[in-house]
Order: C-alpha cells, then structure tokens, then sequence
C-alpha cells in the first residue's frame, strides 16, 4: 500500500540555518509521482515542487533544494540559509500513475517549521 | 487573477443541522477535489470530481455530499450524518484528473461546532 512519511513532527531553528525536510515514502507502482507543500498560516497549500519517479536529478531553485533518492525511497527538502518566512507547516505527497486514471494525492502528516529571528 | 475561492472562512455548525462550503475556480480546471485536514494531520481526501456532473467518493465520504453542476463549482456539503465536522477543509483543483498533475488549492474553510 502507498504511504508516505514524515517522521519530524516539528523544526524549530534559528534564522540562517540550514534545515532539512525528510520525506519517505513507500509503493508498489514504477511510475509514480512525489510533491511538496507549503501550508503558511494563512492556511492554503502552495505546490513547491514534483518529481516523477524516471527522474532522479536533484533540483535546486534559489534557497530550496530537492533530493531524491529511489534506492532509500527519500525526497528530503532542504532550505538554506532560513528566514522567518518560512516557517510553515510542509508536506510531502505521493501519486500513482495507476491509481485509476485520477489523481489520488497521499498526504505525509506534514512537518512544522519554526524560524525564530 | 487565476484561483481558488472558498467560503466562508469559517462557519459554525448547530446540532442537526446541514451546512454547505462553497469552492469556485477560474482555472479552467477539469478535476475537483474535497480534502479534509485534522490537526496534526495530513489531508484526507473527501470526493472527488474529474469532470462535469460526475463526482466520486474519496476515503471518509461518510456525512458528506457534494455536487458537480458546473465546471467552476463543487459545493461540499457537510450533512448532520457527519458526527464530528470539526475541522479544516481545503478545495483543490488540477487541470486534469491525472497523476502527474499538482493540485491547487483555496485557502480553506474552518468548521466547528456550536
């Protein structure tokens, strides 16, 4: 069955710091698709990134990077150099291609970012 | 611009009684989607909708009904079968139902009971 895991409940650190998002995620299909969220307190989610699963390149776009790595079934998030701005609330999520032809996302339970000043 | 509006932002539920969240677009999109978000967890997909008049049920449809009458609207309706309604629920919209597509969402309707 597919699953998707974030194991850290909550993130708290210092603005500038480097902070690592983990995301595991477990399924049986070859083609399948991963995403991240970002839920800010105003309490929508912002797509941030996909990744079909033929395309293991690592993705960097200004502070964020991506790693995705099949072999330990992994797409970590990494924010450099922290700001306030990015404290939120973030979610990995997993989609099947043969999930019916719709597009079923599966929800990590998403993991709490806190950067202090 | 191009999104996702819900109302209301939050609503108040009494004993017995049915309220219905409100979700436009302007996307254009095909796919529709009814998410349910508890605190401390991921979301939970409600129903779901891949084109006009068709609409399917998600993982915990249970106390809920929606409809799919026009292609920028898809009302959640929270029934008083829904014995615990409390909670945050997020509209999403794709433009097409398939598995490679992101899923935008509205900015969400908090629901509780009075």
């Amino acid at each position: 069955a597919q699953k998707v895991t974030q194991a850290q409940t909550e993130i708290s650190v210092v603005e500038k710091e480097d902070v690592t998002l983990d995301c595991v995620y477990e399924t049986r299909d070859t083609t399948y698709y991963l995403f991240w969220y970002k839920q800010p307190p105003s309490g929508e989610l912002v797509f941030l990134i996909r990744r079909n699963s033929f395309d293991e390149q690592n993705e960097i776009s200004g502070r964020y990077s991506w790693n995705f790595q099949k072999s330990t079934s992994s797409f970590n998030f990494t924010i450099t150099a922290s700001q306030v701005v990015d404290s939120a609330v973030y979610f990995c999520a997993l989609s099947e291609a043969a999930s019916g032809g719709y597009n079923k996302l599966i929800f990590g339970a998403g993991t709490r970012l806190a950067v202090h000043p | 611009d191009g999104g996702i509006t819900q109302s209301p932002k939050y609503l108040f539920r009494k004993e017995g009684q049915n309220v219905t969240l409100s979700c436009e677009q302007n996307l254009n999109h095909d796919a529709m989607y009814w998410y349910r978000q508890d605190p401390g967890q991921g979301l939970r997909l409600i129903y779901y909708s891949q084109i006009v008049n068709d609409f399917q049920k998600g993982d915990i449809a249970e106390g809920y009904s929606v409809s799919r009458e026009k292609k920028e609207s898809f009302p959640l309706t929270v029934t008083s079968a829904q014995k615990n309604p409390t909670a945050f629920y997020l509209c999403a919209s794709s433009i097409e139902p398939g598995a490679r597509q992101p899923q935008h969402f509205g900015d969400g309707t908090r629901l509780s009971i009075l």
